[in-house]
């Protein structure tokens, strides 16, 4: 089945910091999605964003499909942005999680 | 804006007991799917469901889960004799065909199922 693959599986920043995440799969995929798990545990939609590039805010997200990878940038981060990050890919009726990033904004 | 609901929140069951874990998708939507979390772990497929079926499961669903749509908003999962690791939080998706042929998946708050 599909691979998918995060990087790195945790990060640390101060507020105001910029990152990058990636999220690498090992098949073509219809459909990739970005989400914020926050620390009530709540999956937040952030992209669907089978190719091309997006911007939402602070959040902007590129996914280069013939290549099988999604990037998330986060800008400005804020101490709110803590949580896990995860991508998910669509294989036959189905979303195929990350492991996730992890990541720690700190005031 | 539409959202997926789920209840309850939290259950706490001993092992052996049957649970229902209910959701209500966005109501315009025809495709709906079961994921599970255990703590710390990644969020993992469990079924999906389309016209009134299954259209796909993992090897996680066994004989042990059902799901069933009893009316036209309700979705509901079973477990039919809890185990100890069944201890996961159970989200519910529902989607829908867009413009660009994609589905993209809207998921709900979650069920937390604790099994002593």
């Amino acid at each position: 089945g599909i691979q998918v693959e995060q990087s790195p599986p945790d990060l640390i920043l101060q507020e105001g910091a910029n990152s990058t995440l990636r999220c690498n799969f090992s098949d073509s995929v219809n459909n990739l999605q970005w989400f914020h798990q926050n620390p009530w545990g709540q999956l937040i939609n952030l992209f669907y964003i089978p190719s091309g590039t997006k911007q939402n805010g602070r959040l902007s997200a590129t996914t280069v499909a013939t290549e099988r990878y999604s990037l998330l940038y986060i800008s400005s981060s804020q101490t709110t942005d803590s949580g896990v990050y995860f991508c998910a890919v669509e294989a036959t009726d189905k979303l195929i999680f990350g492991t996730g990033t992890r990541l720690q904004v700190f005031p | 804006e539409p959202e997926v609901t789920q209840t309850p929140s939290h259950q706490v069951t001993q092992m052996g007991q049957e649970v229902i874990l209910r959701c209500v998708p966005i109501s315009n939507h025809l495709y709906f799917y079961w994921y599970r979390q255990i703590l710390g772990q990644k969020v993992e497929f469990l079924v999906s469901f389309y016209n009134n079926e299954i259209s796909e499961k993992s090897e996680i669903f066994d004989d042990q889960f059902s799901v069933e749509r009893p009316d036209g908003s309700n979705f509901t999962l079973k477990i039919r004799s809890t185990k100890l690791e069944d201890s996961a939080m159970y989200f519910c998706a529902s989607s829908t065909p867009g413009g660009t042929g994609g589905y993209e998946q809207y998921f709900g708050p979650g069920t937390r199922l604790t099994v002593t």
